[in-house]
């Protein structure tokens, strides 16, 4: 069975200031690690996807992330937010074998603040 | 190329009532999925399949069916529906080293 953690239910930050968001995850197997951005009242939107090889990952927006195998974790970070990336944002793995399905974190609504 | 399509994107029940959402895709994927997103809990997975003719349950299944006769269509079925079942609806694909692709989403309210 798989698990994701996203450590905060929310993060308050000032514009133009850095953010990290956490992503902790479990897993027996290999994994595929990904981040999604939901704004209100929308779907579900890639940010960024590790599959294998390079452990950061960039993505769009100005986002990235790492990979830590050792840690288990999958932090997405961007080192200058603005007002618009204010939106709900999910962290998500899986695998090739069992489900091949999505597991999710409850996710980390970003508030960006002028 | 159209991705993944629900249908439809509101919906209003009666406590009891029985209805299909409907979810389509046109990029021959193997894997499908449905969640359920609630506030607070993420989208948690309801029923999934990784073939035609091949579904199973999910972390949430009571009181949803689903089929997949073909690869592209994979519907959710609500036996009788209850308040408890309040809560938007997403449908996924993805193939092996391909992300998921996800439906816009459908808003179901059971009164």
């Amino acid at each position: 069975a798989q698990s994701v953690t996203q450590l905060d239910s929310q993060v308050p930050v000032f514009e133009e200031a850095p953010v990290e968001l956490r992503c902790n995850y479990s897993s027996s197997v290999s994994v595929y690690l990904f981040w999604y951005v939901q704004y209100p009242n929308q779907g579900l939107q890639l940010l960024l996807k590790y599959l294998s090889g390079s452990t950061l990952v960039k993505g769009i927006n100005g986002f990235e992330a790492e990979f830590n195998k050792s840690q288990t974790s999958f932090h997405l970070r961007k080192p200058s937010v603005h007002i618009s990336d204010t939106a709900e944002y999910f962290c998500a793995v899986t695998s090739d074998t069992g489900r091949r399905a999505l597991t999710f974190g409850s996710g980390t609504r970003l508030q960006v603040q002028p | 190329n159209a991705g993944v399509t629900q249908t439809p994107k509101f919906q209003v029940l009666k406590t009891g009532q029985s209805m299909t959402l409907q979810c389509a895709q046109d990029m021959n994927h193997e894997y499908m999925s449905w969640y359920r997103q609630d506030p607070g809990m993420g989208l948690r997975l309801i029923h999934y399949s990784v073939g035609a003719g091949i579904t199973d349950q999910g972390e949430v299944p009571n009181g949803y069916n689903v089929s997949r006769s073909t690869t592209e269509d994979f519907p959710l079925r609500l036996l009788s529906a209850a308040p408890s079942q309040t809560s938007v609806y997403f449908c996924a694909s993805r193939s092996r080293t391909v992300e998921a692709f996800f439906g816009q989403g459908t808003r179901l309210t059971v009164v």
